[in-house]
């Protein structure tokens, strides 16, 4: 099984500020996800990352807002920017192994808080 | 993607047995039912997956009907470590994209 290190585990930004979230993989994976998870609910998509192409954004999330960089097999990051109270929450990277058929591994995810 | 339907809540006593049902009504041949386990402060982590009967692993079951429009996973003799929220994702193989509804919370009581 994929393990995922995640950094930092959490983080509290002044407003208008930019947060840039790292994901590691330790081993070359072809789909990253990157979710968001608001207090007391479930996940939500944001956008899926892969290695050498543009990330493909889920409704309601833009470039601008959530910049993903996929630079290899291994590695992701997410950036929160022009923050605001509103994006406090936990932040969630993930990836597929295709040879596991559909078993998704997740990191510890980072506790953002926005003051 | 399937929807899927999961009651909100659950609560038990240690060494009950737990069956958390979920409904996917619009589940297609080539999805498989995957559960997953969230405690606080952590991401979800794999427990089961099954495409149809009856799954077993060191950790809980899952029975799927033959008609593939509900599945029930199973925690025999729970514990207060098994607090957690549990996740019910349907979805295909090679293009595989998790996507999560609210999940069930468990309690589980002394």
């Amino acid at each position: 099984s994929a393990v995922i290190s995640q950094k930092p585990s959490r983080d509290i930004c002044q407003r208008g500020t930019s947060l840039t979230i790292q994901c590691q993989v330790d081993s070359q994976v072809t789909m990253m996800f990157w979710y968001r998870q608001q207090p007391g609910q479930s996940l939500t998509l944001i956008a899926t990352a892969n290695q050498g192409s543009e990330a493909t954004y889920e409704s309601g999330f833009v470039i601008d807002k959530f910049p993903i960089s996929r630079p290899n097999l291994t590695f992701s990051t997410l950036t929160v920017s022009n923050m605001s109270p509103e994006d406090s929450s936990i932040y969630l990277c993930s990836v597929d192994e295709q040879a596991k058929n559909t078993e998704a591994f997740f990191g510890q995810g980072t506790r953002l808080t926005v003051v | 993607l399937a929807k899927t339907t999961q009651p909100i809540s659950m609560d038990s006593y240690e060494g009950q047995e737990v069956n958390i049902t979920c409904s996917h009504n619009n589940i297609a041949t080539n999805d498989y039912i995957t559960w997953y386990q969230q405690f606080p402060s952590q991401g979800p982590r794999f427990i089961i997956q099954g495409y149809k009967t009856k799954v077993t692993n060191e950790v809980a079951s899952l029975f799927i009907p033959a008609d593939r429009k509900s599945s029930t996973l199973s925690l025999p003799r729970v514990s207060l470590s098994d607090t957690a929220v549990y996740y019910c994702l349907v979805a295909s193989g090679g293009s595989y994209i998790p996507t999560f509804g609210r999940g069930t919370s468990l309690i589980v009581h002394p």
